[in-house]
């Protein structure tokens, strides 16, 4: 199975600045199709994940464009370019390159 | 718009069947490019998946090694709903449920999930 941590645990940040989160993967998501299948979540509080960027670095239709998804091979990152009050939750990254699909452990975001 | 609509008890026995049904609204079951999903969480194994069934010409399952011997996906092309059985449950299955369309998008659409707690 294909490893995916994210660091760090959680995050704690002030309105209007600027958050990162990293990904790796223990194998390559990029696929003999040419596409790299790492995924990015944000799941607010009682709700189910919600898809904000696909195929490393496509933003999700609606997703506003502070969301920024970067990356290649093993190593990825997702930034907020300007964190506002509702991007709070529990942001996850997922592959889906083979089976099974697995997902990081999630990273926690609050406002300061 | 597309939906999905979880339902099933959320209070299981050990040693019993977890049974849930995903009803699918704006889209069809057995569309040649979905694939339908069963994903759960809990505190202690965060998000995992557990398996997908799809409709390619005929029907394909595919299912997590780690309960591949207890799980059953289903799809039911006259409700336009497909579901989940998982056998001989025990605490440790205890989690919320989700029920997830991956398109060509990636898993872009999820139910509301559904809390299950295996106790006696």
């Amino acid at each position: 199975d294909i490893v995916v941590t994210q660091t760090p645990l959680s995050l704690s940040v002030t309105p209007g600045q600027p958050a990162s989160i990293s990904c790796k993967s223990s194998q390559s998501l990029l696929h003999s199709d040419g596409k790299t299948y790492l995924f990015w979540y944000l799941q607010k509080p009682g709700q189910p994940p919600q898809l904000l960027i696909y195929e490393a670095s496509n933003r999700f239709s609606g997703v506003p464009d502070r969301f920024y998804g970067s990356g290649s091979g093993t190593d990825f990152t997702l930034k907020i370019s300007r964190v506002e009050a509702e991007d709070v939750g529990v942001y996850y990254c997922m592959h889906s390159k083979q089976l099974p699909l697995t997902f990081g452990g999630g990273t926690k975001v609050e406002i300061k | 718009q597309v939906q999905l609509q979880q339902s099933g008890p959320g209070l299981v026995k050990p040693s019993q069947t977890l049974s849930l049904t995903c009803a699918i609204s704006g889209d069809s079951v057995s569309s040649n490019s979905g694939f339908w999903n069963w994903i759960r969480q809990s505190p202690s194994r965060g998000l995992e998946w557990l398996g997908r069934t799809y409709y390619r010409s005929k029907w394909y399952n595919d299912y997590a090694e780690s309960v591949k011997s207890r799980i059953t996906i289903n799809a039911d092309t006259s409700k336009n709903q497909f579901s989940l059985q998982l056998n001989s449950v025990t605490p440790e299955d205890t989690a919320v449920y989700y029920c997830a369309r991956r398109s060509r998008l990636g898993i872009d659409l999820w139910g509301r999930g559904t809390l299950v707690t295996v106790s006696s």
